[in-house]
């Protein structure tokens, strides 16, 4: 029972476009979600983060925005740098059992 | 930011060996680590929350007396694979919070790379 999902294992966009990744959570009781990108062999880092009191967080080329009613979020980076190519997961705090839960991840690879 | 040390980053045992892997919260306390398992091209699955001076809490599925967990101070979490099995040949990651309050992201080590031969 995949309680955070991210139905599209990968995405390739060119150099300086947008590139949106897409979680989806089944579970009320997330309230607070983060993002993560990963390299082959490395442990994820961690990019941004959203409470579910808002609606839009922002840093630098990383946007998170929250639809809470359609317990959808989404990671926007732009523009999309080589650099960015990884797998990004989404996470989501469950308050209900004091656990994280990760997506399946997507794989970006940012075209030159 | 916070820094999550981890070692090793890769070791190869033999089948029926025991090995460790420590995780130090390198710049902050810690009273809480979680430790992740990934397998290929798979999302990473919580193994067990360590919790310092205390038992760990292992997820569903999760043998604790293969994989024991020892949390002796603030800034040290230990995992032993206890008589590793070519099967638990994986990619293992701890994490931690740099604060205990809900908000507060994980902070990742770089992960152990474990073969069992």
């Amino acid at each position: 029972d995949q309680q955070v999902k991210q139905n599209s294992p990968s995405l390739s966009v060119q150099e300086g476009r947008i590139s949106i990744l897409n979680c989806d959570y089944t579970n009320s009781m997330f309230d607070y979600f983060l993002w993560y990108k990963k390299y082959p062999a490395e442990g994820p880092t961690f990019l941004i983060s959203i409470s579910s009191i808002k609606d839009k967080n922002e840093d630098g080329r990383f946007t998170v925005f929250l639809n809470k009613s359609a317990k959808h979020l989404s990671l926007h980076i732009v523009p999309s740098q080589p650099g960015d190519s990884a797998v990004y997961f989404c996470a989501a705090w469950d308050s209900g059992t004091y656990k994280y839960i990760f997506g399946t991840g997507t794989r970006l690879k940012v075209l030159a | 930011g916070a820094v999550v040390s981890q070692h090793p980053s890769w070791v190869i045992c033999k089948s029926g060996t025991s090995v460790k892997i420590e995780c130090r919260s390198l710049d902050f306390q810690a009273t809480t680590m979680f430790w992740y398992r990934q397998f290929p091209k798979q999302s990473l699955m919580l193994m067990a929350t360590s919790n310092e001076g205390s038992k760990a809490t292992y997820e569903q599925g999760v043998e604790k007396d293969k994989f024991l967990i020892n949390h002796a101070s603030l800034t040290l979490s230990t995992l032993t694979v206890t008589s590793a099995h070519p099967e638990d040949s994986s990619f293992y990651i701890c994490s931690a919070r740099l604060l205990s309050s809900y908000n507060s992201p994980l902070h990742f080590g770089n992960g152990t790379r474990l073969t069992v031969t």
